[in-house]
């Protein structure tokens, strides 16, 4: 199974500010996906990152907020931009491949708050 | 669409004990189904999944899930439920290995010596 590492682990930032947040895996996968989990609620979609392709973003995201990288098919990045302190959550990247029946791992996540 | 719910935001059982965690799933395709857990300030580990081979599934620590498509269900359960057993545990859906996981509310499981 995939190992996925994430850095940093957690961050104190300041309003108005960006944070980028890497996403490394140790063999190379299909798909990556972006996804928060706010206080004491579950994970939801940020977007999709495919390598060689436009992030695709769910509904309540845009790429001028969460703009994503994904240059090669062990690696993303998501950066949070002009943050807020209702930006404060966990932001978790996940990875499945290379076949389709192989379940997502994820990596420990970033925490981040918002002063 | 997909989607999963999760009955009882809160379970709590004595150490021992029999664990069972409620998972219904909606999905207009043949589901994938995973549970993972959480520990405090990690992230999210895998314990069991089902990808249409047995429809009873053993996970790690003990813990196993069946798939009851005329149920729409696939329950975790324990037979016996230890300290270190206490998390969240969420039930999540896709349709494949390559599309998004669609998660469940959490179950948070605490257990009582």
């Amino acid at each position: 199974s995939a190992v996925i590492s994430q850095k940093p682990s957690r961050d104190i930032c300041q309003r108005g500010t960006s944070l980028t947040i890497q996403c490394q895996v140790d063999s190379q996968v299909t798909m990556m996906f972006w996804y928060r989990q706010q206080p004491g609620q579950s994970l939801t979609l940020i977007a999709t990152a495919n390598q060689g392709s436009e992030a695709t973003y769910e509904s309540g995201f845009v790429i001028d907020k969460f703009p994503i990288s994904r240059p090669n098919l062990t690696f993303s990045t998501l950066t949070v931009s002009n943050m807020s302190p209702e930006d404060s959550s966990i932001y978790l990247c996940s990875a499945s491949g290379p076949t389709s029946n192989q379940p997502q791992h994820f990596g420990d996540g970033t925490r981040l708050s918002i002063l | 669409a997909q989607s999963v719910t999760q009955l009882g935001s809160h379970v709590s059982v004595s150490e021992g004990a029999l664990v069972l965690l409620r998972c219904n799933y909606s999905s207009s395709v043949p589901p994938y189904l995973f549970w993972y857990v959480q520990y405090p300030n990690q992230g999210l580990q895998l314990l069991l999944k089902y990808t249409s081979a047995a429809t009873l599934v053993k996970g790690i620590n003990g813990f196993e899930a069946e798939f009851k498509k005329s149920e729409t269900s696939f329950h975790l359960t324990k037979p016996s439920a230890h300290m270190s057993d206490a998390a969240e545990y969420f039930c999540a859906v896709t349709a494949s290995g390559n599309t998004p996981l669609v998660f469940g509310k959490g179950t948070r499981l605490s257990v009582i010596a």
